[in-house]
């Protein structure tokens, strides 16, 4: 109930493709959807975040598409670049609980986008 | 303004010995969390401060105590380390909850490589 179920694990994307990260979740109470990115030896920070009242959401080349009858939201990258390569993790929040909000992520996917 | 800090970078130590990790944050953040990273595993909360005064267990809290010395500051303590423990340990703060979506963002340090032989 509490997992949220990142795939793929890793991925290779070709300069100026499309990169796509799923997942999944199973609690219906989540509200909050962001997608954190970390560089190697770095922590991880937030890229974009979504709430389950809209179905997508755009920052620059990077969109989150949320399908909430399917419980599935995923990451798309596009015109991905070399600089885009790092480690992508998922996580649902399920709101205020015990006096803060906490995260479940997912297991990470890491994307290599070749020169 | 330096964000989330965390003590020491690397550390290796022998099975049963203890150390304390470290973190400081400047942000006037209410809330601090553990977290580990593992390989495959992604980031699993340890244990959280929601506030000054409280600290609460996570999803793996075993063989971790934690300290809430004041606003800024939320350590780790490992009493009996063991080589399960060998991991990535990151910091990580949060604004008090508003109306503004930013109350949902949490902010990472840089992390702790730990070994434990």
């Amino acid at each position: 109930q509490q997992q949220v179920k990142q795939s793929p694990q890793s991925l290779i994307v070709q300069k100026g493709g499309i990169s796509i990260i799923n997942c999944a979740y199973e609690n219906t109470a989540f509200d909050y959807f962001p997608w954190y990115q970390q560089f190697p030896g770095k922590g991880p920070a937030l890229l974009i975040a979504i709430r389950p009242d809209v179905s997508e959401k755009k920052e620059g080349r990077f969109t989150i598409s949320f399908n909430k009858s399917a419980k599935q939201f995923s990451l798309h990258i596009m015109d991905s670049q070399p600089g885009d390569s790092a480690t992508y993790f998922c996580a649902a929040s399920i709101g205020w609980t015990s006096g803060t909000y906490k995260y479940i992520f997912g297991t990470g996917t890491r994307l290599k986008v070749l020169a | 303004n330096a964000g989330v800090t965390q003590t020491p970078k690397f550390q290796v130590l022998k099975t049963g010995q203890s150390m304390t990790l470290q973190c400081a944050q400047d942000m006037n953040h209410n809330s601090m969390y553990w977290y580990r990273q593992d390989p495959g595993m992604g980031l699993r909360l340890i244990y959280y401060s929601a506030s000054e005064g409280t600290t609460d267990k996570g999803e793996v809290p075993n063989g971790y105590n934690v300290s809430r010395l004041n606003k800024r500051e939320f350590s780790l303590r490992l009493e009996s380390a063991a080589p399960s423990q060998t991991s990535v340990y990151f910091c990580a703060s949060s604004e008090a909850p508003n109306a503004r979506q930013k109350a949902y963002e949490q902010y990472f340090g840089p992390g702790t490589r730990l070994t434990v032989t």
